[in-house]
């Protein structure tokens, strides 16, 4: 069975950091292009950050860019996002999805790991 | 980026056919044939309904179909049933090599 769990989330003041954690089981990881997207309170599903099978591409969106950086470690089927300069707009649930290719959409998702920006 | 947009809520009775819309530019949906459509309940992980503008992923009920004219795609749902009650939200590739999604919609089953 195909499971992502995130973890790493919680309550950090404006100019912080945190590092989020995306657990893979249930296929085969390195095989497949990961993603961060985001769900402020109340808004839409964003799309945050993307990073092929290999390492090879990377991108993110606008917003994020200069204090975001996605990353993997294939033999450990793990994910991670590590945020810094945090601000109050980056306060949401974030999601980590898999992607059977670069261009190919998130086919499963987790449940999400809440961070909460906040003095 | 700018998100897609689409209609903020729809609302269908049981039975009925509903479709969504999805309006992006030459950037996003015009280029690529990468649109895919989210159901989503409050609480619970995304679920991939369509990818490729009009593809089912296994298991999914073919009452859910996907389109694409110029700009804009869509997603009908037939035969609406009160499970179908969720958000629902369109993404694209674009040619940025990024991802855009959808404001969503909410559909109301009456």
């Amino acid at each position: 069975e195909v499971q992502l769990v995130e973890s790493g989330g919680g309550l950090v003041k404006p100019g912080g950091s945190l590092r989020l954690s995306c657990a893979a089981s249930g296929f085969t990881f390195s095989s497949y292009a990961m993603h961060w997207v985001r769900q402020a309170p109340g808004k839409g599903l964003e799309w945050v950050s993307s990073i092929s099978s290999t390492s090879t591409y990377i991108y993110y969106t606008d917003s994020v860019k200069g204090r975001f950086t996605i990353s993997r470690d294939n033999p450990n089927f793990s994910l991670y996002l590590q945020m810094s300069s945090l601000t109050a707009e980056d306060t949401a649930l974030y999601y980590c999805a898999r992607a059977p290719t670069r261009v190919a959409a998130p086919d499963y998702w987790g449940q999400g790991t809440l961070v909460a920006v906040s003095s | 980026q700018s998100a897609l947009t689409q209609p903020a809520s729809v609302s269908g009775s049981p039975g009925q056919s509903i479709t969504i819309s999805c309006t992006g530019t030459s950037s996003d949906i015009g280029s690529y044939n990468y649109v895919s459509w989210f159901q989503h309940h409050p609480g619970k992980a995304p679920k991939l309904m369509v990818f490729d503008v009009s593809y089912r992923p296994s298991g999914v009920s073919d009452r859910f179909s996907g389109s694409k004219s110029g700009n804009t795609a869509s997603l009908a749902i037939s035969g609406l049933q009160a499970e179908d009650e969720a958000d629902y939200y369109c993404t694209s590739y674009t040619t940025n090599n990024t991802w855009v999604f959808g404001g969503g919609t909410k559909v109301t089953v009456l």
